[in-house]
């Protein structure tokens, strides 16, 4: 039941491109994603709604693919800020959000 | 607050003894959420409420684990007669609506020895 991240882990330099993706094998109405850093609280990045509405970051975009039931986080021009473990929450339509496997990502200098 | 919160921040205790794990979500907020994360680990869902009712509760390992929000407002984590296993990041989250974004607190850090 838990959305699968892919990759588990990447590595970058500063100005790389990285995508995340988020594969959910139930049906989405929503899907967040987030972004921790070590020792911090997940912090809120994008929402992607059922029907193309997305709202969020201004540095980062994603696509929501409804019948592949699946989400891809682009991040453009990396920063070291950049740094951290990204989810995704999906959700059925319902209150209810279960994250993913997580993606560990180091962006170095 | 400005923010969710939540306390203590951490917690060590002995096994078998029970532990309260309290979450004061953002002012308005209706859904509240918790979540645990082991070391390295992902978010696990334990359970949500919507106002003072937990519709879902699939997420919590097991009976020894309860959880009631009271007011619409604050909530409580109980985990009775830990268990070593037990040990992990307990984080609350807060959102206003359904499909909205989810405020986390910092979380509690239980250590059970």
């Amino acid at each position: 039941q838990q959305p699968v991240q892919s990759p588990q882990a990447v590595i970058l330099r500063e100005g790389e491109d990285a995508v995340i993706n988020c594969s959910s094998s139930k049906a989405l109405y929503s899907v967040h994603w987030y972004r921790q850093k070590h020792g911090e609280a997940p912090v809120f990045l994008m929402i992607l709604l059922k029907g193309g509405e997305q709202k969020g970051h201004e540095k980062i975009s994603a696509s929501f693919n409804e019948k592949k039931q699946q989400s891809s986080l682009y991040l453009t021009a990396s920063q070291l800020s950049y740094s951290g473990t990204y989810f995704c929450g999906t959700s059925p339509g319902t209150y209810k959000y279960i994250f993913g496997t997580g993606t560990r990502l180091k962006v170095l200098a | 607050g400005a923010g969710v919160s939540q306390s203590p921040s951490n917690k060590v205790t002995e096994k078998g003894k029970d532990v309260e794990l309290r979450c004061d979500p953002i002012s308005g907020h209706t859904a509240l959420y918790w979540y645990r994360q082991s070391l390295g680990q992902g978010l696990e869902f334990l359970i949500y409420f919507q106002g003072n009712s937990a519709p879902d509760k699939s997420g919590l390992p097991s009976d020894r684990f309860s959880a009631e929000r009271t007011g619409g407002s604050v909530s409580t984590l109980t985990i009775q007669r830990t268990q070593q296993e037990d040990s992990a990041v307990y984080l609350c989250a807060s959102s206003s609506d359904r499909g909205e974004k989810l405020f986390f607190g910092s979380g509690t850090q239980l250590s059970v020895l």
